[in-house]
């Protein structure tokens, strides 16, 4: 069954520090992973996705990901955290195999300044 | 283009009463999906639309939900009666047909069910 594991409810970060929400996952096939923000009362904002080639994917707003495909994860960075950036974050999986879009139970992010 | 419509923004309901919540995809999209987003259950989906034609529809909670999709540019989700427990945020998403497309998100309907 495919699943997808966002470990941390709450991950908290002072301004300019770099930061880092983690994202595992599990499917049969080849994975295509995807990133979400969701800003209080609003829908979520697609950030960035991996597909295929480089491991390193960049997205919007200065956010990045690296699919590591031995730790079956998608790690979703930023160098230098912003208070703007305080949001709720979701990782998402889909494979070849399976058209329906796995989501993780997001991981709400607190910049402080 | 202006994104994924859904209306009303907020919806307030008794027990009992039929809601209809709509929802307008973006041109030239032909997935359609509904979610229900909670504090408890976090994000559900409840029904995939692929070219008009429901796919999927086994996270419907019950018989009182329903949703149709009567042409490429317009969907509604019903819930007929509403409960309290239906108290939710429903989104509306839509994507390209791919699995490589990313999905996307209306703005929410916010239901309370009194």
């Amino acid at each position: 069954a495919q699943s997808v594991a966002q470990p941390e409810d709450q991950v908290n970060v002072a301004e300019g520090n770099p930061l880092t929400v983690k994202c595992t996952y599990s499917v049969s096939g080849n994975p295509y992973l995807f990133w979400y923000v969701q800003y209080p009362n609003r829908g979520l904002q697609f950030l960035l996705k991996y597909i295929t080639g480089d491991n390193l994917v960049k997205g919007s707003y200065g956010f990045e990901a690296e699919f590591n495909k031995s730790q079956t994860s998608f790690h979703l960075k930023k160098p230098s955290a912003l208070v703007s950036d305080s949001a709720l974050y979701f990782c998402a999986v889909r494979s070849d195999s399976n058209y329906q879009l796995i989501w993780g139970a997001g991981t709400k992010l607190i910049i402080k300044p | 283009d202006a994104g994924v419509i859904q209306s009303p923004r907020h919806e307030v309901t008794e027990m009992g009463q039929e809601v209809t919540l709509r929802c307008k995809p973006i041109s030239g999209h032909n997935s359609l999906f509904w979610y229900r987003q909670t504090m408890m259950r976090g994000l559900e989906l409840l029904i995939y639309f692929n070219n008009n034609v429901p796919i999927d529809d086994s996270g419907m909670p019950e018989d009182r939900f329903s949703a149709k999709m009567p042409n490429a540019s317009f969907s509604t989700l019903k819930i007929q009666p509403s409960e309290p427990r239906d108290s939710a945020v429903y989104f509306c998403a839509s994507s390209l047909a791919s699995v490589f497309d990313e999905q996307f998100f209306g703005p929410g309907t916010r239901l309370t069910v009194l």
